[in-house]
């Protein structure tokens, strides 16, 4: 079946830090990939997604490349900022699980001063 | 993108009681609606479908009679959680999956989510 699996967190950064969360998937198929955001007390929102092989998902500052041969989407960031503190969670659409989202289990990143 | 709502963003309630949580879609007619369960610094876990017109598709291991799932209009589905215990006290979000007018198909719109806490 379908798997996602992301660095364990939390992450604390300095601010203007370089951010790297590593995922990686299992799947059958050719999912979607997706990076979503979830800040303090609220519900998750899109950060970015790519849809194939060598595709680059960027937002806010954020990017992830979809690597096929190695079955990874990174996110990473150049520089962070305190407003980015949330819980990153990294999942996958394929129609061959169902037409399901499949998450990672999150990992939280703190971005102090 | 597509504006998904939940009502109540959070309730208390005692043991044993029956709690109704709504899933709207604000922008769009929405025939399928998904419900999850997110435990404390964990990820989140898929539920059921909720279907316009016909039953809720339930995940293995999740119990139909404890948590009634009814999409009642192309826009609300509800999930109502039954004679509830301490256990089932969790972050409970639904989602819309966008439309090829709204996003696309893959993509989906997650609501707030609603804060259950069972004394």
């Amino acid at each position: 079946g379908n798997s996602v699996t992301q660095m364990e967190g939390p992450v604390t950064l300095s601010e203007e830090a370089f951010l790297t969360i590593n995922c990686t998937y299992t799947a059958t198929g050719y999912p979607s990939l997706f990076w979503y955001v979830q800040y303090p007390g609220e519900g998750l929102q899109l950060l970015l997604k790519a849809t194939k092989a060598d595709d680059k998902g960027s937002n806010k500052g954020f990017e992830a490349t979809y690597r096929k041969e190695t079955t990874s989407f990174h996110l990473e960031k150049g520089s962070v900022q305190v407003s980015d503190s949330a819980v990153y969670f990294c999942a996958l659409f394929s129609t061959g699980g169902g037409n399901k989202l499949t998450f990672g289990t999150g990992t939280q990143l703190k971005v102090e001063l | 993108g597509a504006v998904v709502s939940q009502h109540p963003s959070w309730v208390i309630c005692k043991s044993g009681t029956s709690v109704k949580i709504e899933c709207r879609s604000l922008d769009f007619q929405a025939t399928t609606m998904f419900w999850y369960r997110q435990f404390p610094k964990q990820s989140l876990m898929l539920m059921a479908t909720s279907n316009e017109g016909s039953k809720a598709t339930y995940e293995q291991g999740v119990e139909k009679d404890k948590f009634l799932i009814n999409h009642a209009s192309l826009t609300l589905s509800t999930l109502t959680v039954t004679s509830a215990h301490p256990e089932d006290s969790s972050f409970y979000i639904c989602s819309v999956p966008g439309t090829s007018g709204i996003g696309s198909t893959d993509t989906q719109y997650f609501g707030p989510g609603t804060r259950l806490t069972v004394l």
